[in-house]
């Protein structure tokens, strides 16, 4: 079973400033599913990654996927306190997806 | 709002008892999959059905059985319940099989076991 690790675990920081979290893999990601959770909701799809080296942005979030596909980034510009949530990676595995324990992102005014 | 309701909201029982949670997927959806999310453990994938046939199990307990019926929607049956059974169990459901494709996921049930 692939096994993605999701760094930093909790990042707390101020309105204004950037960030970025990552997701690693020891094995290739056929693609990559990028989630955010909010506190009493589900997960909620931000952007999917198929292809080595594509960049997708989504507003002041930038997705990178790596060359190799055994890592992706999510680096957000500018923070803003509704960016306040978990954020998942998670990868297809036969019918399901399998996701990693997420960071944490707080993000105070 | 995803389209995907789940009730109850919350649930507290105790060791022991039975629960059964319910999904209503989108509206068109025919793929259903429950995930437990637990702090230690993460969001884990538990079982899909997709229209009425189980399609694949994951880290899913003995104690823990689903179905999808007719109209689609499904139910996550918990038994013999334990205090390591405490855990936000999410249903998701999408239009196909693959786990390519987008899940949309529902509110979730906070299940607490005293």
């Amino acid at each position: 079973t692939q096994l993605l690790e999701q760094s930093p675990q909790f990042l707390s920081i101020q309105e204004g400033e950037n960030l970025t979290v990552y997701c690693n893999s020891s094995s290739v990601f056929s693609s990559l599913q990028w989630y955010r959770q909010e506190p009493g909701e589900g997960p909620v799809l931000l952007v999917t990654v198929v292809t080595g080296g594509e960049v997708k942005k989504l507003k002041r979030l930038t997705f990178q996927f790596g060359d190799a596909r055994k890592d992706s980034s999510l680096h957000i510009t500018a923070a803003q306190p509704g960016d306040t949530g978990l954020y998942l990676c998670a990868t297809p595995s036969g019918t399901a997806l399998i996701f990693g324990k997420g960071t944490t992102l707080s993000v105070s005014s | 709002d995803s389209g995907v309701t789940q009730t109850p909201k919350h649930l507290i029982t105790a060791t022991g008892q039975r629960v059964t949670l319910r999904c209503s997927p989108r509206s068109g959806d025919l793929s259903v999959y429950w995930y437990q999310q637990s702090l230690d453990q993460g969001l884990q994938f538990l079982i899909h059905y997709y229209n009425g046939e189980e399609r694949a199990k994951g880290n899913i307990l003995e104690r823990f059985s689903a179905q999808q019926f007719p109209d689609l929607h499904s139910e996550l049956n918990l038994s013999s319940l334990e205090l390591g059974d405490s855990a936000l169990y999410f249903c998701a459901s999408s239009p196909a099989t693959s786990g390519r494709w987008e899940q949309y996921f529902g509110p979730g049930t906070r299940l607490t076991v005293t």
